[in-house]
């Protein structure tokens, strides 16, 4: 999984808690991303990151926050879960002169909101 | 709004054919389009990028068209093989700098022996 890994892999929790995910990189790529996928929907974006401190918001970012602190980390937040945000969180990361664009994408976690 | 769908969520052929796939987009002139592999459980990995003014792009067993008057790109697995059974996503990369995909949702591949 090309040096990323998530943090939890697999949560529960109840609504109206708060929820923060963790990807991590070895690559020292500039681009993070946090995706959720659900059927019937696809891989939709919910914020990234182009920079320490430089984020911006995606297709879904509503009921979401991020932070970037270190070049390695990048955080999502849910603030006060729902049941709309069962779902599984991908983080991935891109390197601007790759010519392909191509995103490589963590392991994933699962949440599951009750 | 920007739209990208691919043809069918199964298709299911038997070791040795062709698998075609279809990726179909609306309201969007993207420059670049990319396919991906997704393994139950696991995140996407790359295959191929295609540009705008490629008509053809060839990896190993792997073949894609991008056809931009049709607005559709075609993805070819050449001799199929029970490994590559799996779900396919296209996605459109919706802006210069390359960060902003919109995916497809998917069409699961089955091989069988």
């Amino acid at each position: 999984d090309a040096g990323i890994t998530q943090s939890p892999r697999h949560k529960v929790t109840e609504t109206g808690t708060p929820v923060t995910l963790r990807c991590h990189q070895t690559e020292n790529h500039r681009y993070m991303y946090w995706y959720r996928q659900d059927p019937g929907h696809g891989l939709r974006l919910i914020h990234y990151s182009y920079g320490v401190k430089d984020t911006d918001k995606g297709e879904v970012s509503d009921g979401y926050s991020v932070s970037r602190s270190k070049t390695e980390d990048f955080l999502l937040t849910l603030e006060s879960a729902t049941s709309s945000q069962t779902s599984v969180y991908f983080c991935a990361i891109s390197d601007p002169g790759v010519e392909t664009y191509e995103q490589y994408f963590g392991p994933g976690t699962r949440l599951t909101v009750t | 709004s920007q739209k990208i769908e691919q043809n069918s969520e199964a298709l299911n052929i038997q070791e040795g054919k062709t698998a075609t796939l279809t990726c179909n987009y609306t309201n969007y002139s993207p420059a670049y389009l990319q396919w991906y592999r997704q393994d139950p459980g696991r995140g996407p990995v790359f295959l191929l990028l295609i540009r705008e003014n490629e008509k053809e792009k060839r990896k190993e067993r792997l073949k894609v068209t991008f056809d931009t008057t049709l607005k559709q790109s075609l993805f070819h697995i050449t001799a199929s093989q029970p490994a590559d059974s799996a779900t396919y996503l296209c996605a459109l990369v919706s802006n210069q700098a390359g960060t902003a995909l919109i995916f497809g949702k998917g069409t699961t591949l089955s091989v069988s022996s």
